[in-house]
């Protein structure tokens, strides 16, 4: 059974250039989460979607990011234009609101922007 | 708003000595409670969880109990060993919200 799929693993822009991180929740999943790790600021969520629908975007940081879930099986966090202080690994996580609210993370994707 | 408090880490520990990484919460519902561990350049896999207070979470040897009271949820192992070394974080899900809020994480290392 595959779990949550992030692409790419590693993304090394330079700066104002604009990046798009991918994720593919596991099937029959229908809640989606988009979160950011730093060193300074831990674990933080950014966005998350239910059946498709966002629902809380209160962590996305500014304008500048952006996030989609055009069907129940992919979803995108775009950053344009990207900046130094985005640098971070961005987690995608999924669960399935019937059982409950543990969540099933992907690898993530380390992002550097120089 | 609710929050997470974790011990500061690194905990370094020789192989088969006990482990507790302390955990405490503030939350404004009733949350459910978590332990994840994170092992290096990898994603965070969920250790174990408790819904209710009084439930104790257990799993690989690992135990956590749900303490109301003292709105904790220390994590805890017998005997640890090398393969354990890993960064654990402690998260809450509180009513009616579905994303976790994080603690800070504690690195665990152990040596032979």
């Amino acid at each position: 059974d595959a779990g949550v799929i992030q692409s790419p693993r590693h993304e090394v822009t330079e700066m104002g250039q604009e990046v798009t991180l991918r994720c593919k929740p596991i099937s029959g999943h229908n809640s989606l989460f988009w979160y950011r790790q730093t060193m300074m600021r831990g674990l933080e969520l950014l966005i998350y979607f239910n059946n498709n629908v966002p629902i809380d975007d209160s962590g996305m940081p500014e304008d500048r990011f952006s996030a989609k879930m055009p069907n129940a099986s992919f979803s995108t966090l775009k950053i344009q234009p990207s900046e130094p202080r985005d640098s971070a690994v961005y987690f995608c996580a999924s669960s399935l609101t019937a059982a409950g609210y543990e969540q099933y993370f992907g690898p993530g994707t380390r992002l550097t922007v120089t | 708003g609710d929050s997470v408090t974790q011990m500061e880490g690194p905990v370094t520990l020789s192989e088969e000595a006990f482990l507790t990484i302390n955990c405490t919460y503030t939350a404004t519902g009733y949350p459910s409670l978590f332990w994840y561990v994170q092992y290096p350049g990898e994603g965070l896999q969920l250790l174990l969880k408790a819904t209710k207070a009084d439930d104790k979470g257990s799993n690989k040897g690992f135990e956590a109990t749900y303490r109301k009271e003292t709105t904790s949820f220390h994590l805890e192992k017998g005997s640890v060993q090398v393969s354990d070394s890993a960064v654990y974080f402690c998260a809450l899900s509180d009513t009616g919200r579905r994303a976790l809020t994080f603690g800070s994480g504690t690195r665990l290392q152990v040596q032979p």
